[in-house]
């Protein structure tokens, strides 16, 4: 089966330092990346996407690294800010979509 | 059963229809949560529950769109007065815990609006 998870389960940065939180996926098919953000009581938010054949993508403060050889994707949040804290979901399409345990990310005054 | 199901997985209905789509969670799962899809892009949150409350529809484009989980197990979503524009996949997921447990979606089903 697939499976796309966290390294980590919690983060905690100082406000202002960058953000990296990472995720493996196990379905060597899976073409399509997406980063969410849940905030507390709130439903899964859109950050940024990746396709397979690209290996990196900026966004606004962010930017998704994907790492195909190790099946690694990572988020990366630049100068991180209070409203950043949240969980953060990787899902991967693959034959299906699976959303793996969020990480949730601490911002530290 | 062994994942989320969804139910019709295609649906064809004219503009005006309403429309009721279900989703059957993964038994025991706590959470359930709806998505739409475009085609080639990844699943737009549109509302979800936790057991059988509702906690966050912020994401339902309008209030022709509906959906209950009376029980806390089975979901329906409901679009009344369905226009063009509603045609879309439609996903359902669950997940065991809360927030920020593993996700597992259903097939999806594919609304066309003619």
């Amino acid at each position: 089966g697939e499976s796309v998870g966290l390294h980590l389960p919690t983060l905690s940065v100082q406000e202002g330092d960058n953000s990296i939180i990472n995720c493996a996926y196990s379905n060597s098919a899976s073409d399509y990346f997406i980063w969410y953000k849940q905030e507390s009581g709130k439903g899964p938010q859109f950050i940024i996407d990746i396709r397979s054949n690209m290996d990196k993508r900026q966004g606004q403060r962010v930017t998704v690294l994907l790492n195909k050889t190790v099946k690694h994707l990572s988020l990366q949040i630049a100068a991180t800010q209070p409203g950043d804290s949240a969980v953060y979901f990787c899902a991967g399409e693959g034959q299906n979509f699976v959303f793996g345990p969020g990480t949730r990310l601490s911002v530290l005054p | 059963g062994a994942g989320v199901s969804q139910s019709p997985r295609y649906k064809v209905t004219k503009r005006g229809q309403d429309v009721a789509l279900r989703c059957d969670p993964i038994s025991g799962h706590v959470s359930l949560y709806w998505y739409r899809q475009a085609l080639g892009q990844g699943p737009e949150f549109l509302t979800y529950f936790n057991y059988e409350a509702q906690q966050d529809k912020s994401g339902l484009p309008n209030d022709r769109f509906s959906a209950e989980r009376p029980e806390g197990s089975i979901s329906t979503l409901t679009i009344q007065r369905t226009e063009q524009r509603d045609s879309a996949m439609y996903r359902c997921a669950s997940s065991y815990g809360l927030d920020t447990d593993t996700q597992y979606f259903g097939p999806g089903t594919r609304l066309t609006v003619l």
